[in-house]
């Protein structure tokens, strides 16, 4: 499968467990993100990979984290999530060019449903 | 700090007309401004986008208009199809409170598009 790919597609967990989220782009961008998109704030921006460092955290709780061992590969790591965290998490890439106009590829999302 | 405001919510036309979805920037610096559409059960998908060194940019039945003055920008969808009902998200490129460059995302527009 080519662009960005997200596995799984849906998950279902308890508040106790811990699961991982995984990404992965194969269009060779430098920049990966990771959003949550819910009927309260639909497109809200939780991490940024730039280059493999984190540029950005966008005050995202302690129980979500994140891991991005190379520029192609992003991970999601869950644990004792709250009912509130269920959402869709859709991953993205770009090829950041520093004059900051870049088109972002979306994955196809893994809605996680939390009881 | 960034912010975009995106009016309105929700939508609906007549298949034919036209249709004309708002948003408004706080950021002076922005310098990009896409448009992504996203169908139901689908990834959010680039449709239009425009950079800050232009008015008005058209692509067949979409067009975007940028008012750098004002800090607002539009789409115009003309001779809607029902194949245009989707939910659409402006987005503007500029920097987050940490300095760093990424797109915010407004709420999302809901357009329906009546046979």
């Amino acid at each position: 499968e080519t662009g960005v790919t997200q596995t799984p597609r849906h998950l279902v967990m308890g508040m106790t467990n811990k699961k991982s989220l995984k990404c992965e782009q194969h269009l060779g961008h430098n920049a990966m993100y990771w959003y949550k998109q819910s009927a309260k704030k639909p497109l809200e921006l939780m991490f940024v990979y730039n280059f493999k460092e984190q540029t950005e955290n966008n005050s995202v709780p302690s129980r979500f984290s994140p891991e991005c061992p190379n520029s192609s590969h992003l991970f999601l790591h869950l644990h004792t999530l709250q009912p509130e965290d269920s959402a869709l998490y859709l991953c993205a890439s770009s090829q950041e060019l520093g004059s900051g106009d870049y088109e972002q590829y979306f994955g196809p999302g893994t809605r996680l449903t939390v009881t | 700090g960034e912010n975009v405001e995106q009016h309105p919510s929700t939508l609906s036309v007549q298949e034919g007309d036209s249709a004309v979805i708002k948003c408004t920037y706080s950021d002076s610096a922005s310098n990009y401004f896409p448009w992504y559409k996203q169908e139901l059960g689908k990834r959010p998908q680039l449709i239009i986008d425009i950079r800050s060194n232009v008015g008005e940019k058209k692509d067949q039945r979409i067009a975007v208009t940028l008012n750098k003055t004002a800090k607002h920008f539009s789409l115009h969808i003309t001779e809607t199809q029902p194949e245009d009902s989707a939910v659409y998200f402006c987005a503007e490129g500029g920097v987050l409170d940490t300095g760093r460059r990424a797109l915010t995302f407004g709420s999302g527009t809901r357009l329906q598009v009546q046979p």
